[in-house]
């Protein structure tokens, strides 16, 4: 059963970078054609898409975050790896990272993290 | 594509037939999965293409519909069913989601 954790500093200050690291287990990145892919949900929030990193390489972010935001991927330590730039009080949230894959059946199925709780304070 | 669903949360009893629905605001075809999220844990799909059951998952959970407007079904509530249950689109970026339909036991 594949299973992702993330992980990261908890709380960030204003105007500094946010990093955060998504590690796969329980399977192998390569075994499907994977979007790496983070969501985000602020408190009393719905959730909110952040972007993918295919695993070609393509990538999409949301249109409000794109200038801020780079997903990375480093298959072979099975992760992959969010960073938003310049950040401010409107950025804490849970994150969620995800990978995603179209089935034979050109179904598109996803597994999930827990999230961690990311808090930009100075 | 905006998601709009409701209700945001409901109160039933075990044994109660819960139904949530999700509208898009375009036509987004089957492009919908439904997930169940219980605080502290991963969300887990557990319906994909609108209507796929998505192994593991049990046959009390069902969804349907498509084009612009969702149900998903809980046929027969139980106790471990309480949790967040949300939608999501896949036919367009960016990727966009329901707010989440918190279901409570009564």
């Amino acid at each position: 059963q594949v299973q992702l954790q993330e992980s990261g500093p908890g709380l960030v200050k204003p105007s500094e970078p946010l990093s955060l690291t998504c590690t796969v287990s329980g399977g192998s990145v390569t075994s499907h054609n994977y979007y790496f892919t983070w969501i985000r949900q602020p408190p009393g929030k719905g959730l909110e898409w952040i972007g993918y990193r295919y695993y070609s390489g393509t990538f999409n972010y949301t249109p409000s975050l794109e200038s801020r935001v780079t997903i990375t991927l480093d298959m072979s330590k099975n992760q992959f790896f969010l960073r938003l730039s310049s950040v401010t009080a409107a950025d804490t949230a849970r994150y969620f990272c995800a990978i995603g894959y179209y089935d034979t059946s050109g179904h598109y199925r996803d597994y999930w993290g827990q999230g961690t709780l990311a808090t930009v304070s100075s | 594509i905006q998601m709009t669903q409701s209700p945001s949360s409901l109160s039933a009893s075990v044994g109660d037939r819960v139904t949530i629905t999700c509208q898009a605001t375009q036509d987004i075809y089957k492009s919908l999965n439904w997930y169940q999220h219980k605080p502290g844990q991963a969300p887990k799909l557990l319906i994909y293409e609108a209507s796929n059951l998505e192994t593991g998952a049990p046959s009390r959970f069902s969804g349907g519909g498509s084009g612009t407007d969702f149900t998903f079904t809980i046929t027969s509530l139980q106790p471990e069913d309480v949790a967040t249950y949300f939608c999501q689109q896949y036919d367009d970026l960016p990727r966009t989601f329901g707010q989440g339909t918190k279901v409570e036991l009564k």
